[in-house]
């Protein structure tokens, strides 16, 4: 257990529909990070969120935002879906800002399905 | 830019015979190296990590070491399990905030 939490574990919505996944980082940590794993783009970085402040952008559409809020959990809001935003969605957590080489701990992930 | 380009699999294996799995690198700078797993219906769990030229990681038999020079981090276990059976990604963070992943290494352990 990382001490990353992720809700819901699956999602099943329809396309055009908008949802939001939730994210608590380990306790102590002040980073949170968002990743998409697909079956044809792989692991992909989205967005990275340190102190409530936006840090780093990834590989996210303009359909897809994120906040990370005073006590520290973080959520991805995904809207206008389409059948390729299906997808597993991962959140992770670290005590800093992305300092050189530390380590991210990943929650077990939200499934999101688009029918 | 900087990329992690590892083995393909699948990789199956029987139980007890010895494992690699390669994995080169691509990055400019001296960044940290991650063996990740994910085993079925689960999220990601750090295996092993290295920081530096030379450094080996390990964890629960498993071994890799930072080769600067081959710009390789070789993931070995001299024993596998069915436990083992999941998928491996090896990573790199080079300063950035975003860790950059390989493709992942489907690893399947007969009995």
């Amino acid at each position: 257990d990382s001490g990353v939490t992720q809700t819901p574990k699956h999602l099943i919505t329809a396309t055009g529909q908008r949802v939001t996944l939730r994210c608590s980082p380990r306790s102590g940590d002040l980073s949170v990070y968002w990743y998409q794993q697909s079956l044809d783009q792989g692991l992909q970085f989205l967005i990275q969120y340190y102190n409530g402040e936006e840090r780093a952008k990834g590989n996210i559409l303009e359909r897809f935002s994120a906040q990370q809020f005073p006590d520290l959990h973080s959520e991805l809001n995904l809207s206008s879906l389409e059948l390729g935003d299906s997808a597993l969605y991962f959140c992770a957590s670290s005590v800093k800002a992305g300092v050189y080489g530390e380590t991210q701990y990943f929650g077990p992930g939200t499934r999101l399905l688009v029918l | 830019g900087d990329s992690v380009t590892q083995m393909e699999g699948p990789v199956t294996l029987s139980e007890e015979a010895f494992l690699t799995i390669n994995c080169t690198y691509t990055a400019t700078g001296y960044p940290s190296l991650f063996w990740y797993v994910q085993y079925p219906g689960e999220g990601l769990q750090l295996l092993l990590k290295a920081t530096k030229a030379d450094d080996k990681g390990s964890n629960k038999g498993f071994e890799a070491t930072y080769r600067k020079e081959t710009t390789s981090f070789h993931l070995e276990k001299g024993s596998v399990q069915v436990s083992d059976s999941a998928v491996y990604f090896c990573a790199l963070s080079g300063g950035a905030s975003k860790i950059i992943f390989g493709s992942g290494t489907r690893l399947s352990i007969r009995p």
